[in-house]
């Protein structure tokens, strides 16, 4: 069946530090890919996609890259903010839905 | 432009009781999908629906009902609830019938569900 993995947190960095949080899945076909944040206390928000392989979904600074061949779609940020603190969920897109793991909670310390 | 509204915000609950939960979509959005999120796990899909009809349904027992409404809010049923119950229940809606996930999914605040 349709599955997603996602890096284990928490994940804890410094303003300005590198992100990389790593998202693998299994599913059916190519599904469109999506990267939602959930901040405390809210619900999801999207925060970019990619519809077909190779294709690079970015918003607010964050990127991720649809990889085909190793059928991955891993979320990246240069520099990241105290603002970033949150919740971090990989979903790709199944028959009629979106499936999500764990997700990946992040806090950005000044 | 609203964005997806639900209510209530927070509701609690007993064992065995029923609740209603619902869910305004974005004007023009016609589909309509819950979730479910228990604390400190990912959403888990429970129903779809577009044009009043079910497109989709997770694997939720038969106590969770949903419908959509001919302006395209719907409505989430629980019945007999149980502790497990307790979570946020989410509402996405989106322009048509998601695709290949081709309509993007626009979430709700939630509803928190507290059952006791």
């Amino acid at each position: 069946g349709d599955s997603v993995t996602q890096m284990e947190g928490p994940v804890t960095l410094s303003e300005e530090a590198f992100l990389t949080i790593n998202c693998t899945y299994t599913a059916t076909g190519y599904p469109s890919l999506f990267w939602y944040v959930q901040y405390p206390g809210e619900g999801l928000q999207l925060l970019l996609k990619a519809t077909k392989a190779d294709d690079k979904g970015s918003n607010k600074g964050f990127e991720a890259t649809y990889r085909k061949e190793t059928t991955s779609f891993h979320l990246e940020k240069g520099s990241v903010q105290v603002s970033d603190s949150a919740v971090y969920f990989c979903a790709p897109f199944g028959a009629n839905n979106l499936f999500f793991g764990t997700g990946t909670r992040l806090t950005v310390i000044p | 432009d609203a964005g997806v509204t639900q209510s209530p915000t927070h509701l609690i609950k007993t064992r065995g009781q029923q609740v209603t939960l619902r869910c305004s979509p974005i004007s023009g959005h016609k589909s309509v999908s819950w979730y479910q999120q228990v604390l400190g796990q990912g959403p888990q899909f429970i129903f779809q629906y577009y044009e009043k009809e079910e497109r989709g349904r997770g694997n939720f027992p038969d106590r969770f009902s949903a419908r959509q409404f001919p302006n395209y809010s719907s409505e989430l049923n629980v019945n007999a609830l149980l502790l497990g119950d307790s979570a946020l229940y989410l509402c996405a809606s989106s322009l048509a019938v998601p695709r290949a996930g081709a309509d993007t999914q626009y979430f709700g605040p939630g509803t928190r569900l507290t059952v006791l």
